[in-house]
């Protein structure tokens, strides 16, 4: 699997968009981005995926360029709740049986 | 059930005891992962299962760990002899199927080794 590379560490202000970029520079045509977050010490939760054009959900949204080297996750109103590491995984389609490589993630601090 | 459950929460060894935590899958899922958690980022995959049979045991330490998930009982992963640096938080993972996306956690068991 691809290589992704994510700040440390960011702020948000309550209510404002959270905007958490990745880079995944050698991603490979068939590997997808996956986006996981843990809030606290729970277990790590699925937040979105993509292959290559934008996606949304009721959580999140995910802005992939065009030549796929990163990818931004944008929460769209960030709440104290979305105070989490945020993990960017790069993984083959269809591989939902394999095991997922975590990088180091980004902590995101969502100030009041 | 609707979420992976795990057992105990916390575990407490003093060194060269063994160590055994549990996992029941979410119901109707057939592959179960585990992943081990030392200090507060690091992820490292252990094992996964497809049903009772070992899917993937790449990141498995070759000693003293093992795993097992037999029918209608839960998974379990068992350390002999733990070391200090078995110290981790274990989480389990399931999902539906290969071409499922999306992998469930459960809640993690949290080892000590004394």
């Amino acid at each position: 699997d691809a290589k992704t590379t994510q700040p440390p560490s960011m702020d948000c202000a309550e209510g404002r968009a959270a905007n958490l970029p990745c880079n995944h520079s050698t991603i490979s045509g068939n590997e997808y981005v996956y986006w996981y977050r843990q809030i606290h010490s729970q277990g790590p939760q699925y937040i979105i995926h993509g292959l290559k054009n934008n996606e949304t959900n009721e959580m999140a949204s995910l802005i992939i360029t065009e030549d796929r080297k990163s990818s931004t996750l944008i929460l769209p109103h960030a709440t104290l709740r979305d105070t989490a590491v945020y993990y960017c995984i790069v993984r083959v389609g269809g591989g939902g049986a394999d095991g997922l490589t975590f990088g180091k993630g980004t902590h995101l601090i969502i100030q009041p | 059930g609707e979420e992976v459950a795990q057992t105990p929460k916390h575990l407490v060894r003093g060194e060269g005891q063994k160590a055994k935590l549990y996992c029941a899958p979410i119901k109707g899922h057939s592959y179960v992962f585990w992943y081990q958690q030392v200090l507060k980022n690091e992820f490292k995959f252990l094992i996964s299962f497809q049903n009772e049979n070992v899917f993937d045991e790449t990141g498995m330490p070759k000693e003293r760990f093992s795993a097992k998930c037999l029918p209608n009982s839960p998974c379990s992963l068992e350390i002999q002899a733990t070391k200090l640096e078995d110290s981790a938080v274990y989480f389990c993972a399931s999902t539906s199927a290969r071409w499922e996306e999306t992998q469930y956690f459960g809640p993690g068991t949290r080892l000590l080794v004394l």
